[in-house]
This record gives C-alpha cells, structure tokens and sequence, in this order.
C-alpha cells in the first residue's frame, strides 16, 4: 500500500512569515493529494488539494506543489498569522478506492 | 444539512465492556471510514465500506467490527474494550473515486469526533 512521509512534526514561525510542510509517498499510481488543517479539539477540514495533472495550485496565502517525478508535495503558507496554528495533514489516495493515506501531521505555531 | 455527525461525543468504559459508535451522514456519500487519531500518529484507517452491505479492512482493525447496513449510517463496535483502544475516532465520508473521473469532488468530510477512554 501507499506510505506517506510528512516532516517537520512541529514548526514554529513568526507572524508574517511563511511556513513550508513537505511530504512524500511512495505509490506511484497515487493521483489525488489533499491536505487537511485541524484546529485543537475540532475535526479535520480540507484547506487545498491538488491532482496529479497539476503541479501547483493556489487559494489565497496557500499553495500546493506537486512533483510526480520525485513523489514529494507540499504546502506552502505565506504571511502566516495566529490562526493558522493547528496541525497540518497532507495524506495521499493510492490504487484502493477512494482510501486516503495519511501522514502524521505537523503542529503550526505562529508567534504573534 | 447535518454533515457527518457522530455519537456519542465522549465516553468512558471499563476494560472488556462493548459499545458501538454511530455515524451517520445525510450527502448521500457511497464511501464511508472509520479512524482513529492518536497523539503523533495521525489518522489511521480502522475499516471502511464503498457502499451499503460491504466493508474492508483498514490499517489497524483488529478488534474492532464494522456494519453499514443502511448507506447513509457506519457502526463501528469495540466487542471487548481495551485500554489501547482509548483513542478519538474520527468517521468521514465521501464519493466514490469513479466520480473524480467524471469530475466529482474528492473531499472526504469528517464528523466532530468521539472521545473514547478506556480504563
């Protein structure tokens, strides 16, 4: 099956600063990559996804880039402010239907 | 339109009781998931079910059960609690993958979660 990689665990920046999670997997069939934010206490929500006939996708202050070649993508924030602190989850869908393979997560902490 | 909801929301249980945790939601999603959220492990997968009358197994399914007997609802049951199983379980639900082709949304959307410790 599919084995996604997510690094830095923890990441701390300033205020207004960007901030860069990366991830890797494995199965080379995977065609979808999502990335879900979850704020303490509360459920994970999708923030940006992007297939895998696109290498990069934007929405606001996120973006997403995708190499197929290197089997890695990531996220990218810029002017990080306090909210978005929360932890991060890229994940992957493999050849199985439908099933999401995730990654363990990297805690944001943006100092205001 | 409700989402994804689950319950109960907490729930504490003595080693080697059973309970059985509901989801239900109401977007008429063929996909369903079970998971389970542990401090640096992220979510794992338990079981997940492409439609009504069938489930798979996931990552971590041992001992746990699963039923979806009707499309819009997933049980999961711990028959035999243990304390490693004290863990948030998180259900979501989605579209089946043949609707990317035809250019469906691919989100899986998540209920609030259930707490569950097991003592």
């Amino acid at each position: 099956g599919e084995n996604v990689e997510q690094h830095p665990s923890t990441l701390s920046v300033q205020e207004g600063d960007s901030a860069v999670i990366k991830c890797t997997y494995s199965d080379s069939a995977s065609n979808y990559f999502p990335w879900y934010k979850q704020e303490l206490g509360k459920r994970p929500q999708l923030i940006i996804d992007i297939r895998s006939n696109v290498g990069e996708k934007k929405d606001q202050r996120i973006a997403v880039t995708l190499n197929k070649t290197a089997k890695h993508f990531s996220l990218h924030i810029t002017e990080t402010q306090p909210e978005d602190s929360a932890v991060y989850f890229c994940a992957a869908r493999g050849s199985t239907l439908g099933r999401l393979y995730f990654g363990r997560g990297t805690q944001l902490t943006v100092w205001p | 339109n409700a989402g994804v909801t689950q319950t109960p929301k907490f729930r504490v249980l003595k080693t080697g009781q059973s309970m059985t945790l509901l989801c239900a939601q109401d977007m008429n999603h063929e996909y369903m998931y079970w998971y389970r959220q542990d401090p640096g492990m992220g979510l794992r997968l338990i079981h997940y079910s492409v439609g009504e009358g069938t489930t798979a197994k996931g990552e971590v399914p041992d001992g746990y059960n699963v039923s979806r007997l009707k499309k819009q609802n997933f049980l999961l049951g711990l028959e035999s609690a243990a304390p490693s199983q004290t863990s948030v379980y998180f259900c979501a639900s989605s579209f089946p993958r043949v609707s990317l082709l035809a250019g469906g949304h691919n989100e899986q959307f998540f209920g609030p979660g259930t707490r569950l410790t097991v003592l």
